[in-house]
């Protein structure tokens, strides 16, 4: 299997902030890495598929970047809607994906 | 748009069967380019991916949970299925229905709410 780990797993920000989230694949996985979002109640929303590349509908204040086993996502410009857990998934490994334990994102 | 709806109940007892379904409008389930997947999240926990099926009937599951699992398609109903055998405590979880595109990265870009199981007598 192949293991995904984020970092920080929790972190404080105001309104207005840069954010950045790590996540680390336990293997090369290229450049099959996709960024959710996910508030309490709700369902799970797909913000970066590919690494890099922003899902239709989602703000340009989201951006990812990274390859093989280091991936960041970043928030510039925090808004008062981007407080949630976000959560890497990878799909290198198509018969077993894995998402990484998520990172939640809390008002300062 | 497409909308997933989980369905099912919200309480199982241990050893017997826990059946959900997810209903798909907005779309159809034996179009090409997608997978049907069921994912998973523990009380406070993060998000752990079932399994999925094509509209072929290929199905990917979970290592963990192969031996007890079963994803299904009526495509008359527009609807999947998910069916885990002899659950325990550790299967209360809220479980989610999504769709994959496979031409997208294999990224779950339609979720439904989700629906909350309890396993408990």
């Amino acid at each position: 299997d192949i293991q995904m780990t984020q970092s920080p797993s929790s972190l404080s920000a105001s309104v207005g902030d840069r954010v950045t989230i790590t996540c680390r694949a336990s293997q090369s996985i290229r450049s099959y890495l996709n960024w959710y979002q996910h508030k309490p109640g709700k369902a799970p929303t797909l913000l970066i598929y590919a690494a890099s590349t922003l899902q239709s509908g989602v703000p340009s204040r989201f951006s990812g970047s990274g390859s093989g086993t280091d991936f960041t996502l970043t928030v510039s410009g925090l808004q008062p809607e981007d407080f949630a857990t976000y959560y890497c998934q990878q799909s290198y490994n198509t018969d077993h994906v894995t998402f990484g334990p998520g990172t939640k994102v809390d008002i300062k | 748009q497409v909308q997933l709806q989980e369905s099912g109940p919200g309480l199982v007892k241990p050893s017997q069967t826990l059946s959900l379904t997810c209903a798909v409008s907005g779309g159809f389930i034996s179009s090409g380019g997608y997978y049907w997947s069921w994912i998973r999240q523990h009380p406070g926990k993060g998000l752990e991916w079932i399994g999925y099926i094509h509209y072929s009937g290929t199905t990917y599951y979970n290592p963990s949970l192969k031996s007890r699992l079963t994803i299904s398609l009526d495509t008359s109903k527009n609807q999947f299925l998910l069916m885990l055998t002899s659950v325990t405590a550790a299967d209360t979880a809220v479980y989610y229905c999504a769709r994959v595109t496979y031409g997208g990265n294999y990224a779950f870009d339609y979720w439904g709410r989700g629906t909350l199981v309890s396993v408990s007598s």
